[in-house]
């Protein structure tokens, strides 16, 4: 079966880096890994995708290991507005969409 | 800009209603999803379709089914609601062989 999993909270400072973690088994291994951000009262956005090592975008990186069972979303020097719930997700199947918990950050002044 | 639109931001129905959610997309999208989305779960995909006239159960399809008879239009039908699909639907377009997925606002459905 498979399943994703995030911690579920994470506080952290403005100008801090944040890294969120998404582990997965089972995740299809010729398929991209995306991350979503979502904020109250509105459905989630794309924030990054990534199929093996680093990418890197104007928004976030992505760090994804050779083995594909697990996946991290840096945020860069966050600010409060990066306050939201953060999703990783894959695809175990042609039809098998596999999103995660959802991490809510939270940054504090 | 991308858009996709549900018919209603929120919904109050009874136990035993029929009930409808309508989601529209102008992005010309093969791919079009329903997720229900409840506290500590995340998203949990309803069904998906591919194409027109095309559906594939998700994790939890019991006590849902879904119409697309045109291209930019996915229905999600709960034939006889119950107080647990009390819950937060998301309608979502994509192309095909592409994760990046394009989210409506989503319904806020209570049923009492």
């Amino acid at each position: 079966l498979a399943k994703t999993t995030q911690p579920i909270s994470m506080d952290s400072y403005e100008g801090q880096e944040v890294n969120i973690t998404c582990s997965h088994n089972n995740i299809a291994t010729n398929d991209y890994i995306t991350w979503y951000q979502q904020f109250p009262s509105q459905g989630p956005r794309f924030i990054i995708q990534g199929y093996k090592t680093k990418v890197t975008n104007e928004v976030a990186s992505l760090f994804i290991p050779a083995d594909r069972k697990s996946s991290t979303l840096s945020l860069p020097r966050v600010s409060l507005s990066d306050t939201a719930v953060y999703y990783c997700l894959g695809r175990a199947g042609t039809y098998k969409y596999i999103f995660g918990t959802g991490t809510r950050l939270k940054v504090l002044a | 800009d991308v858009k996709v639109t549900q018919s209603s931001r929120y919904l109050v129905k009874r136990t035993g209603e029929k009930v409808f959610l309508e989601c529209v997309q102008d992005m010309d999208h093969e791919n079009m999803f329903w997720y229900r989305q409840d506290p500590g779960l995340g998203l949990r995909l309803i069904y998906f379709s591919y194409d027109v006239k095309m559906k594939e159960k998700g994790d939890i399809p019991e006590g849902y089914s879904v119409s697309r008879e045109k291209k930019e239009r996915f229905s999600l039908i709960l034939e006889s609601a119950s107080t647990n699909q009390t819950s937060m639907y998301l309608c979502a377009s994509s192309l095909p062989q592409v994760v990046e997925q394009y989210f409506g606002p989503g319904t806020r459905l209570t049923v009492t």
